[in-house]
Formats: C-alpha cells, structure tokens, sequence
C-alpha cells in the first residue's frame, strides 16, 4: 500500500543553490504534511510542516509547498549548506489517530 | 537530546531469539509510537499506545508485540528473530492531538 512516493533516493546540490524535495501521496485523508531531517545515528527531527488549509509555509530558509490537487509535497532549501546533509523525511497524517505515514527518505548532499 | 529515551542503542543477537527495546516518552506525553526503519524500506508505523491502550496498530508481525506501562514507558518485544528483523527501531512520542511527533535516537538491531 504505496501512499507515499518519495521518488528520488539521494539528491546533490552545491552549497548556495537550492535544494527541491519531493513526495506524492495518494491518500484524500491526509490533512497535516510534515518534513524530518535526519542525521546519521540519530532520530529523525522535525523540520517545518503544513496543513491542508495552505499551500505554502516558510521557515527561514525552508519553505513547504502544498498542491492538493496535484496531492504534491514538496521542501525548498535556500540557500543549501552543507550542514543540510541528512535523510529528508515527507511524512503524512490524516485519520482519527495521529500516527504519520512516511516516505522512504531522501539523501541530500550538499556540496562546498 | 528530544527527550524520548531509547534502550539499548545497539543489539546484536542471533536468529530464533528474543529481545526487548525500551522507550521512555518525553515529560507530559501521553502517546507513544513504534516504528521500524529496514534499509530502503524508510520508517514503517508498527504500533501506537496512548496512555496505556494500544489506539492504532501498523504492518506488526505477530511475532511483535507491545505494550505501556503506567508510567508510560513502552516496550517492544520482538520474538523469534529473523535476519530480516535486522533494522532501526524507533519510537516517538506525543501530546494527545499533537500534529509533531518528537522522535529517539533509535535502537539498532542486528540479527546474526
């Protein structure tokens, strides 16, 4: 039951320019969209996230886009540094409990 | 530190064995969360408690199980092991309606 495509394993980008994130769902009943960053030999940590209301949402340097009816996920990183090198999580909630659904991460490394 | 502790970090064990990992949730939440990452299987939902009642169960093996305790602690029994049990078990934890799950650093176990 594949209700989360994160499509692409790994991604590399130099330091200055912009990372772009993404993830596909399938489910009607997400209603939060969430990303984790996370480093080697730790947990995953939240990173920014969205409701279904917006389609946009910024946090300094991250920014979360929404298109519901694309149902498309996406983070914009800008500028990159290289401390931005993690697995990044697009993870999904929707339905009468609170467990989230995730994809299965991207590997972002950004290049000085 | 996010404030949920996970026992032990690493694990080493051999197949047809049994192991329990440990989670202390972070002061004042209630829920508690399982999780499983396998390698390129990204973070797969087993099971979440709240206050002590099991409130949603994922793609857990029968030979999984779980449980909180009043103190809210939870533990992950894993029974029977299988090489393919080898992955990260994580647990996470929350406040009742929180969209933000606050992950541990994870416990690693390897199946010989």
């Amino acid at each position: 039951d594949q209700q989360v495509k994160q499509n692409s394993p790994s991604l590399s980008v130099q330091e200055g320019r912009i990372s772009i994130l993404n993830c596909d769902y399938t489910n009607s009943m997400f209603d939060y969209f969430l990303w984790y960053k996370k480093y080697p030999a730790e947990g995953p940590t939240f990173l920014i996230s969205i409701s279904s209301i917006k389609d946009k949402n910024e946090d300094g340097r991250f920014t979360v886009f929404l298109n519901k009816s694309a149902k498309h996920l996406s983070l914009h990183i800008v500028p990159s540094q290289p401390g931005d090198s993690a697995v990044y999580f697009c993870g999904f909630r929707g339905g009468s409990n609170y467990k989230l659904t995730f994809g299965k991460g991207t590997l972002l490394t950004v290049n000085p | 530190d996010s404030g949920v502790t996970q026992t032990p970090k690493h694990l080493i064990t051999a197949t047809g064995q049994r192991v329990t990992l440990r989670c202390s949730p972070r002061s004042g939440d209630l829920s508690v969360y399982w999780y499983q990452q396998s390698l390129d299987q990204g973070l797969q939902f087993l099971i979440q408690y709240y206050n002590g009642e099991e409130r949603a169960k994922g793609n857990i093996l029968e030979r999984f199980s779980a449980q909180q305790f009043p103190d809210l602690h939870s533990e992950l029994n894993l029974s029977s092991l299988e090489l393919g049990d080898s992955a990260l078990y994580f647990c996470a934890s929350s406040v009742e309606g929180a969209n933000v799950l606050t992950f541990g650093a994870g416990s690693r176990l390897t199946v010989l």
